[in-house]
């Protein structure tokens, strides 16, 4: 069964503190990993598409990588506005000529002046 | 460029009644899917439609529809609430959606664009 898990459920920083999340699937057929940032209150917001093992993308604080089982998203030296949501989300293929996304629990992010 | 819009905000409703959400996509976007959030469950898929065709569903009830316009403007109706169904319904829009391979074979920059969301309390 298609799964994705994300760890650790909260992260609490202090600013400054560089960290990373994981985000693990198990897929059949990926056609790509995406991570979305959500703050309370709003819908998730769109940060990176990965599709291959290797990958990498950059934004201002934030890195993501992707390797054949997991992604990472890096988060190097924190701010408070960083604190929200990080979801990840698998765009697989589905049984039958659509692909399927499947979303990940989430990981609560809070950083710390 | 206008986001994606959803309305209503926030819902109240009772156990048995029904509800229609709507959701406006960002012009040009032919592509809706709706998701379901709630705190124990996290982000799951309901459906998507694209050219006014549903062509992929999650493991919903048959008490969760939808439909698309010709606009693309999508409504979602959930028949018989229960107290389950209380959660934060969003929508997403996109110009190809959840199926690259219907556009050439390559999802070359393919993301979703999010609503705010519906909150649903069914009472």
């Amino acid at each position: 069964e298609d799964q994705v898990t994300q760890s650790p459920e909260a992260l609490r920083l202090q600013e400054g503190e560089s960290s990373s999340l994981n985000c693990s699937y198990t897929v059949s057929g990926l056609r790509g990993l995406f991570w979305y940032r959500q703050d309370p209150g709003k819908g998730p917001e769109f940060l990176f598409t990965l599709y291959s093992a290797g990958e990498e993308k950059e934004k201002e604080r934030l890195k993501a990588t992707l390797t054949k089982k997991e992604s990472f998203l890096h988060i190097t030296a924190p701010k408070p506005e960083d604190s929200a949501t990080y979801l990840c989300a698998v765009l697989s293929e589905g049984e039958t000529s659509y692909d399927k996304v499947i979303f990940g629990p989430g990981t609560s992010l809070s950083v710390i002046p | 460029k206008a986001g994606v819009t959803q309305t209503p905000r926030y819902l109240i409703k009772t156990r048995g009644q029904q509800v229609t959400l709507s959701c406006s996509p960002i012009s040009g976007h032919r592509s809706v899917s709706w998701y379901q959030q709630t705190p124990g469950q996290g982000l799951q898929f309901l459906f998507e439609y694209f050219s006014e065709t549903q062509r992929n569903k999650g493991n919903f009830p048959g008490r969760f529809s939808g439909r698309q316009f010709s606009n693309s403007r999508s409504e979602m109706n959930v028949s018989t609430l229960e107290l389950g169904d209380s959660a934060l319904y969003l929508c997403a829009s996109s110009s190809t959606g959840l199926s690259p391979l219907m556009v050439g074979g390559t999802a070359t920059n393919e993301k979703l664009f999010f609503g705010s969301g519906t909150q649903l309390s069914v009472l």
